[in-house]
């Protein structure tokens, strides 16, 4: 099945530089590489996601970018803000595109 | 739109007691899974299903039930609770398996 290691676990940043969390999969096969942000007591929620025909995707202050070859993916965050403190997580299609496997996640805390 | 709702939010059981957490979704998603989020582990799958009257087990599915009787509904059994349960459960929902997942608020169980 899919394996799906991410880091690091923990990014503290001062407000305003970037932040970027990596993740890498396993099977080679996968083409659709969601993130997901949870805020504190609450549902995860898609934030931004690529597919593999595509090296790079932005949406305002956040964009993904995917090296199949090297089979990983990374989220980028630029000129971050204190309501960017979150945990996110980055998942991968498995089981045949049945199934999701996420992540361990990244808690990015942003410092004012 | 309510989109995913889920009850109870809070729980709390002592060992050996069930229970069943409840999901539902308005989006007319065919797809729909139960998560268990703990410290560190990131969202591991418990069950899923691909519509009504089909379900089937995901990466921890050893003290769950499931069924899908309707495409609305999707939910998770507790049959002999045990502390190893303690944890918060997420259900979700998509169109598709593996796209776009749509998040309940979560429910927080306790097992003592």
């Amino acid at each position: 099945g899919e394996n799906v290691e991410q880091h690091p676990s923990t990014l503290s940043v001062q407000e305003g530089d970037s932040a970027v969390i990596k993740c890498t999969y396993s099977d080679s096969a996968s083409n659709y590489f969601p993130w997901y942000k949870q805020e504190l007591g609450k549902g995860p929620q898609l934030i931004i996601d690529i597919r593999s025909n595509v090296g790079e995707k932005k949406d305002q202050r956040i964009a993904v970018t995917l090296n199949k070859t090297a089979k990983h993916f990374s989220l980028h965050i630029t000129e971050t803000q204190p309501e960017d403190s979150a945990v996110y997580f980055c998942a991968a299609p498995s089981g045949g595109y049945q199934k999701v496997t996420f992540g361990t996640g990244t808690k990015l805390q942003v410092i004012p | 739109n309510a989109g995913v709702t889920q009850t109870p939010k809070f729980q709390v059981l002592k060992t050996g007691q069930s229970m069943t957490l409840q999901c539902a979704q308005d989006m007319n998603h065919e797809y729909m899974s139960w998560y268990r989020q703990d410290p560190g582990m990131g969202l591991r799958l418990i069950h899923y299903s691909v519509g009504a009257g089909i379900t089937d087990q995901g990466e921890v599915p050893n003290g769950y039930n499931v069924s899908r009787s309707t495409t609305e509904d999707f939910p998770l059994r507790l049959l002999s609770a045990a502390p190893s349960q303690t944890s918060v459960y997420f259900c979700a929902s998509s169109r598709t398996g593996f796209e776009k997942l749509f998040f309940g608020s979560g429910t927080q169980l306790s097992v003592l």
